[in-house]
């Protein structure tokens, strides 16, 4: 089984403008989770999305979104960009159970 | 709101040794699990070990185990036999059994070097 895929590996950005990240998670997962990873603020949970709809929410601001597709891929997109956002993002998914998650390498985006 | 608390920020073992990682946690729930996640410079987090709050038994898997406190909210991981390939970043992480979903709290984790 191929493991939870996330393109791209990294991303540079300028101020103001807006990226999309990819997941594809292990296949037969229908949970995808998205957590944010910074020097300073650690590991940050952003959303999880469950048959695409999304379930939980941490404390981003708008301009974080994300969104599920039928086949369980998911994007996030962040918009506005500002410098605070350089970070790695890291994607997990997670099957029947939801006993383990299952994380991807990560998109790591800088932000000029 | 739960946090995760890793009061060590670098470790560092002699290969073949012994190393244990702390983590404390505070929480007002009685059901959840615990976890520590390995994150290697390759950036993919691993899970390691995961203990559930019910169950008294620690949790043990090969050379990795913990000693779970739940009255002192203490969760911590022992590596024996230390190797090369354990050098990496560890996370303790916590989750709620009251909520759906896989929402988990994270420390700020530990350092682990391996000295051959």
């Amino acid at each position: 089984k191929a493991g939870v895929t996330q393109t791209p590996r990294y991303l540079i950005k300028t101020r103001g403008q807006q990226v999309t990240l990819s997941c594809s998670p292990i296949s037969g997962h229908r949970s995808v989770s998205w957590y944010q990873q910074t020097p300073g603020q650690g590991l940050q949970f952003l959303f999880e999305y469950f048959s695409e709809t999304q379930r939980n929410k941490g404390n981003f601001p708008g301009r974080f979104s994300g969104r599920q597709f039928s086949n369980s891929r998911s994007e996030m997109n962040v918009s506005t960009l500002e410098l605070g956002d350089s970070a790695l993002y890291l994607c997990a998914s997670s099957g029947p159970g939801n006993e383990k998650l299952f994380f991807g390498s990560g998109t790591q985006l800088s932000v000029l | 709101a739960q946090t995760v608390t890793q009061s060590q920020p670098e470790m560092s073992v002699q290969e073949a040794e012994t190393v244990t990682l702390s983590c404390t946690y505070d929480t007002s729930e009685s059901d959840y699990y615990l976890f520590w996640y390995k994150q290697p410079p390759s950036r993919q987090m691993i899970l390691v070990i995961r203990q559930e709050a019910y169950k008294q038994q620690n949790a043990t898997e090969n050379r990795f185990s913990v000693n779970f406190q739940k009255a002192a909210k203490s969760f911590s991981l022992k590596i024996s036999d230390s190797q090369l390939g354990d050098a990496a970043m560890y996370f303790c992480a916590y989750r709620s059994a009251n909520e759906a979903g896989n929402m988990l709290t994270f420390g700020g984790g530990t350092r682990l070097m391996v000295k051959p």
